[in-house]
């Protein structure tokens, strides 16, 4: 089965501009998360999305947006671009468990989008 | 807030010598423990996971590790290491309570000598 898809997986902007992230999820899976991953950060969650609803999300400026479409797939979108929002995108999907239940949900990442920033 | 700490930035080991990446989580309650590998260029890949039960998790690549919970430790080991294990390793706790956020520690790059 197929499995995390991310688009692009390389992209340049300048300051300033604005740049939209695409991520198609595994078939059945209903839960989108996102992460930023840069050498001095590390990897920081950015939002997670379910049933096109934002649930959760991470200490970023509101220059970091996302939505999720009916069929899971998710968008990501920073504007007015900094240099340090140079990173590896990263998106994850998974089929998220009542919360409560047992058991870990599990997250599946995609090859990510690395973003630079000029 | 969950953190996780993982000891030494960079492993350098043989072919063929053993493995060992560690990892210190600080929590009240025992979180979810995993561990992903990161190779150039590519996304992470889940290793192995702790849930629950037996504390010895076997995973992918001949890796294991085992949860500690009176250390609070959950260590990655892989008895004989491969070239092909050269890559950046990731330990990352999710809070039982809590079921949509990893939290990841710095990560760990692993080189093998011929």
């Amino acid at each position: 089965k197929a499995g995390v898809t991310q688009t692009p997986r390389y992209l340049i902007k300048t300051r300033g501009q604005q740049v939209t992230l695409s991520c198609s999820p595994i078939s059945g899976h209903r839960s989108v998360s996102w992460y930023q991953q840069t050498p001095g950060q590390g990897l920081q969650f950015l939002f997670e999305y379910f049933s096109e609803t934002q649930r959760n999300k991470g200490n970023f400026p509101g220059r970091f947006s996302g939505r999720q479409f009916s069929n899971s797939r998710s968008e990501m979108n920073v504007s007015t671009l900094e240099l340090g929002d140079s990173a590896l995108y990263l998106c994850a999907s998974s089929i998220p468990r009542d919360r409560g239940a047992s058991g870990a949900n599990v997250l599946t990442f995609g090859a990510g989008s690395r973003l630079t920033v000029l | 807030a969950q953190s996780v700490t993982q000891l030494g930035s960079h492993v350098s080991v043989s072919e063929g010598a053993l493995v060992l990446l560690r990892c210190n989580y600080s929590s009240s309650v025992p979180p979810y423990l995993f561990w992903y590998v990161q190779y150039p260029n590519q996304g992470l890949q889940l290793l192995l996971k702790y849930t629950t039960g037996a504390t010895l998790v076997k995973g992918i690549n001949g890796f294991e590790a085992e949860f500690k919970k009176s250390e609070t430790s959950f260590h990655l080991t892989k008895p004989s290491a491969h070239m092909s294990d050269a890559a950046e390793y990731f330990c990352a706790v999710r809070e039982r309570s809590n079921d949509y956020k990893l939290s990841f520690g710095a990560g760990t790059t692993v080189t093998v000598r011929a």
